[in-house]
């Protein structure tokens, strides 16, 4: 997806491990949010940020956190990696209206 | 608590054929209902949206129908193509919050040629 780079694409990680996932952005977007995907729940929200070092949890924030230091980018963490956090991650932003870029996901596997 | 519930979970049209998917919202301060189309291994992409301010929006053969009064929503695509096969899911958002969006949970569509 242009303007949106999400890495790693794919990642397997042990249980317990942390994990770091990178969203980085060219369209200048003030607006950015993770999002996990998994079968039968659809997308939901995990983190988002309105700004600059401004962050703010979802509704499935548990177990994760965020940092954004700069405009484009945009890092979840999972501080202690478990089964349940597999799943694919999207990385989207907005410019401020209701319409997301999203990128092309990173697929995470805990074993 | 589910805000955005879709139906149905997967989806069989022939080509040629009206795709029909539904939502149904619980709060009623949403304004704003995109519907979002997703293929394998992409992200979502947005297709259509509306405002509770107009009943329908129609954007070639896609077309959001929107019943305030019912808080129900649907997407119909019309003379669908085998291209059309995706994931689609229906979300809603407020004013004033982030333009965070809440989404259904998704509706697999598969056109059969």
């Amino acid at each position: 997806d242009a303007g949106i780079t999400q890495s790693p694409r794919h990642k397997v990680t042990e249980t317990g491990t942390p994990v770091t996932l990178r969203c980085h952005q060219t369209e200048n977007h003030r607006y950015m949010y993770w999002y996990r995907q998994d079968p039968g729940h659809g997308l939901r929200l995990i983190h988002y940020s309105y700004g600059v070092k401004d962050t703010d949890k979802g509704e499935v924030s548990d177990g994760y956190s965020v940092s954004r230091s700069k405009t484009e980018d945009f890092l979840l963490t999972l501080e202690s990696a478990t089964s349940s956090q597999t799943s694919v991650y999207f990385c989207a932003t907005s410019e401020g209206g209701f319409g997301y870029t999203f990128g092309s996901g990173t697929r995470l596997t805990v074993v | 608590q589910q805000q955005v519930k879709q139906s149905p979970q997967s989806l069989i049209v022939q080509k040629g054929g009206i795709s029909i998917i539904n939502c149904a919202y619980e709060n009623t301060a949403f304004d704003y209902f995109p519907w979002y189309q997703q293929f394998p291994g992409k992200g979502p992409a947005l297709l259509i949206a509306i405002r509770p301010d107009v009943s329908e929006k129609k954007e070639g053969r896609f077309t959001i129908s929107f019943n305030k009064s019912a808080k129900q929503f649907s997407l119909h695509i019309m003379d669908s193509q085998p291209g059309d096969s995706a994931t689609y899911f229906c979300a809603a958002s407020r004013g004033g919050s982030n333009y965070k969006l809440t989404f259904g949970k998704g509706t697999l569509l598969t056109v059969n040629p």
